[in-house]
């Protein structure tokens, strides 16, 4: 079945930069897109980019000049590159898969703190 | 980029109750609107997508209609599983933009 499962630290210090990992499994991502979507707490939902089927990427306004994701179609991976963290990104961070987010998996809470 | 205007942010209501959550875009989105649910703790659930189509397993009492910039979702008779946040998402123009939500509560 389709299962996308997060991971990367927990803990940032600010200024540096945040790299998370998107595994999945049953489905292949040259055939489907994958998106980023993070929450601060208590806070609604704000989708951060995507990686299309074909590799290519869109991001959100706001995050564009910190965020990169990537990929790793051997490895089934989806990868979140951001930088210059701050406090404001301490947020639970979902990888979700679908035309627009259909699959989502559990979310990874990151923290930035010193 | 296109921003969502959802309303209202908070919606108390009863276990019966017919509801309806309104989404404003600044701009055509063509029915590219999904609805999304979310519980404390959960993962965002897709309830409808484009509109007006029922995402499998969905209960039919929930639907969706809109077009142009302004969508609505509608709860025919609420449920106590109904109960949480809801999201509306635009997938019409990049970057996709979500409303900032409708969080429903028990009356």
């Amino acid at each position: 079945q389709v299962q996308l499962k997060e991971s990367g630290p927990g803990l940032v210090q600010p200024s540096e930069t945040l790299s998370l990992t998107c595994t999945v499994s049953g489905f292949s991502l040259t055939s489907n897109s994958v998106h980023w979507v993070r929450q601060p707490p208590g806070k609604g939902l704000e989708w951060m980019g995507i990686i299309r089927s074909g590799g290519s990427t869109d991001y959100n306004s706001a995050l564009k000049s910190r965020l990169s994701i990537s990929r790793d179609t051997s490895k089934s991976q989806v990868f979140l590159k951001m930088n210059s963290l701050q406090t404001e990104d301490t947020a639970i961070y979902y990888c979700t898969r679908g035309v627009a987010p259909y699959y989502w998996g559990q979310g990874v809470m990151v923290t930035v703190s010193s | 980029d296109i921003q969502m205007t959802q309303s209202p942010s908070l919606l108390s209501a009863s276990v019966g109750d017919r509801v309806t959550i309104n989404c404003k875009a600044s701009q055509n989105i063509n029915k590219y609107l999904n609805w999304y649910q979310q519980k404390l703790g959960e993962a965002p659930k897709l309830l409808i997508y484009n509109t007006n189509n029922l995402q499998t397993g969905i209960p039919s009492r929930f639907s969706g209609s809109g077009s142009g910039t302004d969508y609505t979702l509608t709860i025919s008779s609420l449920q106590p599983e109904d109960f949480g946040t809801y999201f509306c998402f635009q997938h019409n123009s990049w970057p996709y933009t979500f409303g900032a939500g409708t969080k429903l509560e028990l009356k």
